[in-house]
């Protein structure tokens, strides 16, 4: 299948900094990405959907002005999570949907800020 | 709000088949079926999806009847390393986002 890879892995950092992660489709071009959050031992949650070449939507209750996402270009989606506290502290994990209508997930980033 | 029913837990043993059913009665017409398998702090893994009747690949297979409201993902021989969570999403080819259920936690015990 198609490989979406995620980058960091797992992140630690200062309450107050930002954190920048990085989500590649590696084999296929994606017009769409999409965030997703994960708390320990729940479901994942949609938090926002990332088209290329414009603005992303968020989901009701998510902060764009938290979570900035930038999709440049039709094989990388970034989520920067800005002026981190702990609560922002969760699994974040990325997913491109290619042509097969297929969504592939990237392998998640553990943030923990503390 | 999620579109699909699954069970919160099933128990097994190794080499047993196991079939986990998933209820999506609102399901739409261009509406595909996809399951997924999750292991702790790892990302979604796809494992099959399908339209209709009855879809085989060579981990899972995948039953949808003709009123497409329910379907089962059929694991043959389930070993302990298939001991994951495993979601069943309803979506479209419209390009939206899959909305994640609370999914199926499937412990398998030798």
């Amino acid at each position: 299948g198609a490989v979406v890879s995620q980058h960091p892995s797992r992140v630690i950092c200062k309450s107050g900094t930002s954190v920048k992660i990085e989500c590649r489709s590696l084999d296929f071009q994606a017009t769409t990405m999409f965030w997703y959050r994960q708390f320990p031992k729940k479901s994942l949650m949609l938090m926002a959907t990332s088209n290329e070449g414009s603005k992303a939507t968020y989901e009701q209750g998510v902060e764009k002005d938290k979570f900035l996402i930038n999709h440049a270009s039709l094989t990388l989606s970034t989520l920067t999570v800005t002026s981190a506290h702990p609560e922002d502290s969760s699994f974040y994990i990325c997913s491109a949907r290619e042509l097969a209508y297929i969504q592939y997930f990237g392998a998640g980033t553990r943030l923990s800020v503390l | 709000l999620a579109k699909t029913t699954q069970p919160i837990s099933m128990d097994s043993y190794e080499g047993q088949e196991v079939n986990i059913t998933c209820s999506h009665n609102n399901i739409a017409t261009n509406d595909y079926i996809t399951w997924y398998q999750q292991f702790p702090s790892q990302g979604p893994r796809f494992i099959i999806q399908g339209y209709k009747t009855k879809v085989t690949n060579e981990v899972a297979s995948l039953f949808i009847p003709a009123d497409r409201k329910s379907s089962t993902l059929s694991l043959p021989r389930v070993s302990l390393s298939d001991t994951a969570v495993y979601y069943c999403l309803v979506g479209s080819s419209s390009g939206t986002a899959l909305i994640f259920g609370k999914g199926t936690t499937l412990s398998v015990s030798s």
